[in-house]
């Protein structure tokens, strides 16, 4: 079945510096890749995601890669704030049939310092 | 405002006292997934539900139980808990049910088994 290893498990910048995350994947037919944000007592968000068929999307500070011949993605957040401190899961989803089953990565807390 | 509810958000039981955790959203979704979450190990998948009265196992179901009878509920069934079960519970839903989409979570129900 498909395994997603994410790293590194803590992370801790300086406000203004980049954050980058990094997930693997085992499956090679996945092709559906989101990144959840958690925030302290609330439950995941997503805050974006990328399909297969496109190599980078961005979305104002937040951006994601996607190398499918590596087989792994990762999420860059530039100029952070720190409200960006949180936990955040990368995901790859489970291909096949008729389910939405996502594999989760074990999570990064990153550390904003201000 | 669309948004999937947790009842009770903390609950401390002895083991083998029965118990429910409920689970609702408000966005007619057809997909239903419950989660929890330990440190080191991320988001685990426990019974998802792709439709009223159609449930199936994820990849943690042993000791828990839950049924679909209306499309807006999905609750979480204890039958004995033991104190593996202490963990941080997440019920989610989603409208798409093929090739991934965004999930949304609930905020949570931290259990505790004594």
């Amino acid at each position: 079945g498909e395994n997603v290893e994410q790293h590194p498990s803590t992370l801790s910048v300086q406000e203004g510096d980049s954050a980058v995350i990094k997930c693997t994947y085992s499956d090679s037919a996945s092709n559906y890749f989101p990144w959840y944000k958690q925030e302290l007592g609330k439950g995941p968000q997503l805050i974006i995601d990328i399909r297969s068929n496109v190599g980078e999307k961005k979305d104002q500070r937040i951006a994601v890669t996607l190398n499918k011949t590596a087989k792994h993605f990762s999420l860059h957040i530039t100029e952070t704030q720190p409200e960006d401190s949180a936990v955040y899961f990368c995901a790859a989803n489970l291909p096949g049939g008729a389910t939405n089953k996502l594999i989760f990565g074990t999570g990064t807390l990153l550390a904003v310092q201000p | 405002e669309a948004q999937v509810t947790q009842n009770p958000r903390y609950l401390i039981t002895v083991t083998g006292k029965k118990l429910t955790v409920t689970c609702s959203q408000n966005m007619n979704h057809e997909y239903m997934s419950w989660y929890r979450q330990d440190p080191g190990l991320g988001l685990r998948q426990i019974y998802y539900s792709m439709n009223v009265e159609v449930t199936d196992k994820g990849d943690v179901p042993e000791g828990y139980k839950v049924s679909r009878k209306e499309k807006r509920n999905f609750p979480l069934i204890l039958e004995s808990p033991s104190p593996n079960q202490t963990s941080l519970y997440f019920c989610a839903s989603s409208l798409s049910l093929a090739g991934g989409g965004e999930q949304y979570f609930g905020p949570g129900t931290r259990l505790t088994v004594t």
